[in-house]
């Protein structure tokens, strides 16, 4: 089975702290993707990487970064939390381009900044 | 411009009765379609998707869904709800020369005993 581990569940964070959300696939899939996820808005997409050290900005990329050092691991990263930031984020990776096949999904963590 | 629109945010049946969740799509090129399902406190599963094959999807859990071009719909449909399948159901639109997803709002599908 495809396995997408994100490493923290829940997380509490203050204003202005830095913040690392991990991801790990073990299927060896190329292309990785951030995600946020807020009520009435489904998922929308903050950076992707479809190699190691590629990232492209997604839809909402302001105020985050990413690092993509090896294959298996794609991070996130809120350089200065604030309180809009509160979400859920959820890392998928695919074996290709993300149009026809089917995404593999981390169960989620959710970040809520005071 | 690809889009996705989820006509419902909230769906409430009894166990044993029929599932419609709605999805209209709007897209230049040929699209790739799908349904993701959320369970509570879980990642997304893909339960079906549409890649211009046979227009009539059959996923898993007894899920199937429609693709027709004429009314830009993709809806999602299950003959009989069974209370596992509460849960939180997504519809997605590939953007076919970026391969980027677009994700619906979301319906919530509460199952009644």
């Amino acid at each position: 089975d495809v396995k997408v581990t994100q490493s923290s569940r829940y997380l509490v964070k203050r204003t202005g702290e830095k913040v690392f959300l991990e991801c790990v696939q073990d299927m060896d899939h190329e292309n990785m993707f951030w995600y946020r996820q807020d009520p009435g808005l489904g998922l929308r997409l903050i950076y992707f990487s479809y190699d190691v050290k590629m990232k492209e900005k997604g839809d909402i990329p302001e105020g985050y970064s990413v690092s993509r050092e090896k294959k298996e691991r794609f991070s996130l990263i809120l350089e200065s939390a604030s309180t809009n930031q509160t979400s859920m984020y959820l890392c998928a990776s695919i074996v290709g381009a993300s149009g026809t096949g089917e995404l593999f999904f981390g169960e989620g963590s959710r970040l809520t900044v005071l | 411009a690809q889009s996705v629109t989820q006509l419902d945010s909230h769906v409430s049946v009894s166990e044993g009765t029929p599932v419609l969740l709605r999805c209209n799509y709007s897209s230049s090129y040929s699209p790739s379609l799908f349904w993701y399902v959320q369970h509570p406190n879980k990642g997304l599963q893909l339960l079906l998707k549409y890649t211009s094959a046979a227009t009539l999807v059959k996923g898993i859990n007894g899920f199937e869904a429609e693709f027709k071009k004429s009314e830009t719909s993709f809806h999602l449909t299950k003959p009989s709800a069974h209370m596992s399948d509460a849960a939180e159901y997504f519809c997605v639109v590939s953007i076919s020369n970026t391969g980027k997803l677009i994700f619906g709002q979301g319906t919530t599908l509460q199952v009644k005993p």
